[in-house]
C-alpha cells in the first residue's frame, strides 16, 4: 500500500541555517504530494503541495520538487527563523479517487535565535 | 471567514464515559474526515465521509462512531469501546473528488481521567 516516510526529529537549528527534511513515499501511479505544518495546540495547515514529476511547490521561503525518479520530496529553505519552529508533515494521496490520505509521523523543527 | 470549527478544545472524560466532539464546516466542502494524532505516530484516519448520509471507516475505526446529517457537520462521539481515548482529534474537510488540499479545524483534545 501507500506510506511516506519522513526523518525523525527533532531537528534543532540555528537561525538563519539551511533546512532539509527528508520525505520518500511508496505509491503506484502518481500521487500528489504535501508538506503541512503544525504549530503548538493547532490544527496542520498547508505550506506547499506539487501534483506531478517535476512540479515544485513553494511558499513563504520553503520549497520542495517532486522527485518521480528517487521517489521523493524533500523540503528546504535556506535561512530558517525561530518563528519556523513547529512540527512539519509530509503527506500523499493518490489521485484514483479513493479521498485517503496518508501521513508521515511528523518532523519537529526547533528553530534557536 | 471560511473554516473548520471544532468544540469543545479541551474535554476531560471519566472511564466509561461517552463523549462527542463537533466538528462544524462552513466551506462548502464534500468530504469531511475525522483523525487522530499521538505523539510519535503521525495522523491516523477514523472515519471520513464523502457525501451527506455516507461515511466509511478508517485505519482506526474501532471504539467510534460518526454521523453526517447536515454537508456542514461531522461529529466524531468517542465510546466507552475505546480502549486507549486520550489523544489530540482532528477534523478536516476538501472540495470533493481529486487531489485537493485538506483543510483542518484547530482539534480537539481529549483526556481520559
Amino acid at each position: 500500500g501507500n506510506s511516506v516516510t519522513q526523518m525523525e526529529g527533532p531537528v534543532t537549528l540555528s537561525e538563519e541555517a539551511f533546512l532539509t527534511i527528508n520525505c520518500t513515499y511508496t505509491a503506484t501511479g502518481y500521487p500528489s504530494l504535501f508538506w503541512y505544518v503544525q504549530y503548538p495546540g493547532e490544527g496542520l495547515q498547508l505550506l506547499l503541495k506539487a501534483t506531478k514529476a517535476d512540479d515544485k511547490g513553494s511558499n513563504k521561503g520553503f520549497e520542495a520538487t517532486y522527485r518521480k525518479e528517487t521517489t521523493s520530496f524533500h523540503l528546504e529553505k535556506g535561512s530558517v527563523q525561530v518563528s519556523d519552529s513547529a512540527v512539519y508533515f509530509c503527506a500523499l494521496t493518490s489521485t484514483s479517487g479513493t479521498y485517503k490520505y496518508i501521513f508521515g509521523t511528523g518532523t519537529r523543527l526547533k528553530v534557536l535565535a | 471567514d471560511g473554516g473548520i470549527t471544532q468544540s469543545p478544545k479541551y474535554l476531560f472524560r471519566k472511564e466509561g464515559q461517552n463523549v462527542t466532539l463537533s466538528c462544524e464546516q462552513n466551506l462548502n466542502h464534500d468530504a469531511m474526515y475525522w483523525y487522530r494524532q499521538d505523539p510519535g505516530q503521525g495522523l491516523r484516519l477514523i472515519y471520513y465521509s464523502q457525501i451527506v448520509n455516507d461515511f466509511q471507516k478508517g485505519d482506526i475505526a474501532e471504539g467510534y462512531s460518526v454521523s453526517r446529517e447536515k454537508k456542514e457537520s461531522f461529529p466524531l462521539t468517542v465510546t466507552s469501546a475505546q480502549k486507549n481515548p486520550t489523544a489530540f482529534y482532528l477534523c478536516a474537510a476538501k472540495i470533493g473528488a481529486g487531489a485537493n488540499v485538506l483543510t483542518f479545524g484547530a482539534g480537539s483534545r481529549l483526556t481520559v481521567l
